[in-house]
């Protein structure tokens, strides 16, 4: 039968080129962003963050957009590569909150 | 240091057996989290603690469901009875400041390796 589960988002992108994975976040009260990868079989883990007084913060090969008009996240990652196949969470924490709520989650794969 | 610990990594049981899940955060944070990752729901949030007391367990399913912080390094999540639709991966996250308030660092997660549960 047919399976019932969360449709993640999917993105191909081929090796050396940019990838751009999005995210809508839902509470205008949240001030503090982060973004996460999850490799098959392990946590998720760290990639960079942004604060809500920003629009824009640079990594390395990895950029975070924050549009709070539309209540717009984006992950800009450069010169992608097979290591960066994986789950992209964002996740927001409102102001003075001790909690994070992550969105669904787009499966990045990389093409050699 | 090692990172936050999760054990066992995985665990296969029969309903209606008492499951018991164990983590180690990474010492100095103060924030510990029990997230519950399944393709229905994606991750979720059970509960957290902030220096070893439950601040927000809005997220835990049922009286099934506890969990508890005896010190600064330890935690559990017990689940007692199982049952099968209780199989997922649990995570177990430390922060040192969540909400990453002006002029903090450390805001972001520290996630375990998960501990993955099956209930028959």
């Amino acid at each position: 039968g047919e399976s019932v589960g969360l449709h993640l988002p999917t993105l191909s992108v081929q090796e050396g080129d940019n990838s751009i994975i999005n995210c809508a976040y839902s509470n205008s009260a949240s001030d503090y962003f982060i973004w996460y990868k999850q490799e098959s079989g392990k946590g998720p883990q760290f990639i960079i963050d942004i604060r809500s007084n920003m629009d824009k913060r640079q990594g390395q090969r990895v950029t975070v957009l924050l549009n709070k008009t539309v209540k717009h996240l984006s992950l800009q990652i450069a010169a992608t590569q097979p290591g960066d196949s994986a789950v992209y969470f964002c996740a927001e924490n409102p102001i003075h909150a001790g909690k994070s709520t992550f969105g669904d989650g787009t499966t990045l794969t990389v093409k050699p | 240091d090692a990172g936050v610990i999760q054990s066992p990594r995985h665990e296969v049981t029969e309903m209606g057996q008492e499951v018991t899940l164990r983590c180690k955060p990474i010492s100095g944070h103060d924030y510990l989290f029990w997230y519950r990752q399944t393709m229905m729901r994606g991750l979720e949030l059970l509960i957290y603690f902030n220096n070893n007391v439950p601040i927000d367990d809005s997220g835990m399913p049922e009286d099934r469901f506890s969990a508890k912080m005896p010190n600064a390094s330890f935690s559990t999540l017990k689940i007692q009875p199982s049952e099968p639709r209780d199989s997922a991966v649990y995570f177990c996250a430390s922060s040192l400041s969540p909400s990453r308030l002006a002029g903090e660092e450390g805001g972001e997660l520290f996630f375990g390796e998960g501990s993955r549960l099956t209930v028959l």
